[in-house]
């Protein structure tokens, strides 16, 4: 079946260190890869997108297809990072976004 | 702040019981998304209209209906509601239809079934 799976529910890291949030998929074809991220009392909204191999906030995410991995990493974590970020795929036979199950990243000071 | 609205942001009932939820798009957006979040389930899509047209189905029940009207706003019925169905109801929109397109979420119904 076709899945995206975040391994970590919960992550913790300290402000200035790396963080990376592994995503895996599973799925013969190519993907379109997302990720969208929830601040603190704020909506769900695209973090982004690995067409546009763009870094946002610092953040950046490479598809690595060989290993069917999308992890989104961040070479120096800061507080405003902590928020909830849903690894989401969309699969070239489907019109649906799959989400991940989600991964809490707590950053501390 | 996305621009797409939702109501009510709260909704507590009972068992068996019949609810409908609201939501306005962001102006502009023809695509309108439902989507489930619940501790065990997580994240999972319902179902999405297009311009008043059915264009997609996930994981929705019978006992749930959804529809968008001419102004593009949109409504998700639920139905016999049991336990199970209490959840954080999400609403997206896009500009055109298909996952690709950035989907800008509302803040969400609070569904609580007693």
């Amino acid at each position: 079946a076709q899945r995206v799976t975040q391994p970590e529910k919960l992550l913790s890291v300290f402000k200035g260190a790396p963080v990376e949030l592994k995503c895996n998929y599973s799925y013969s074809g190519s993907p379109e890869l997302f990720w969208y991220v929830q601040y603190s009392r704020q909506r769900l909204q695209l973090l982004l997108r690995h067409i546009s191999r763009e870094s946002i906030k610092g953040f950046t995410a490479d598809l690595n297809k060989g290993e069917t991995s999308f992890h989104l990493k961040k070479p120096f974590a800061q507080e405003e990072d902590s928020a909830m970020y849903y690894c989401v795929s969309l699969f070239s036979n489907d019109y649906k976004l799959s989400f991940g199950a989600g991964t809490t990243v707590t950053v501390r000071a | 702040d996305s621009g797409v609205t939702q109501t009510p942001k709260h909704l507590i009932t009972a068992t068996g019981q019949r609810v409908t939820l609201r939501c306005s798009p962001r102006s502009g957006d023809l695509s309108v998304y439902w989507y489930q979040q619940s501790l065990d389930q997580g994240l999972q899509f319902l179902i999405q209209y297009y311009n008043g047209e059915e264009r997609a189905k996930g994981n929705i029940l019978e006992r749930f209906s959804a529809q968008q009207f001419p102004d593009l706003h949109s409504e998700l019925n639920l139905s016999s509601l049991e336990l199970g169905d209490s959840a954080l109801y999400f609403c997206a929109s896009s500009v055109l239809p298909g996952g690709s397109n950035e989907q800008f979420f509302g803040p969400g119904t609070r569904l609580t079934v007693l």
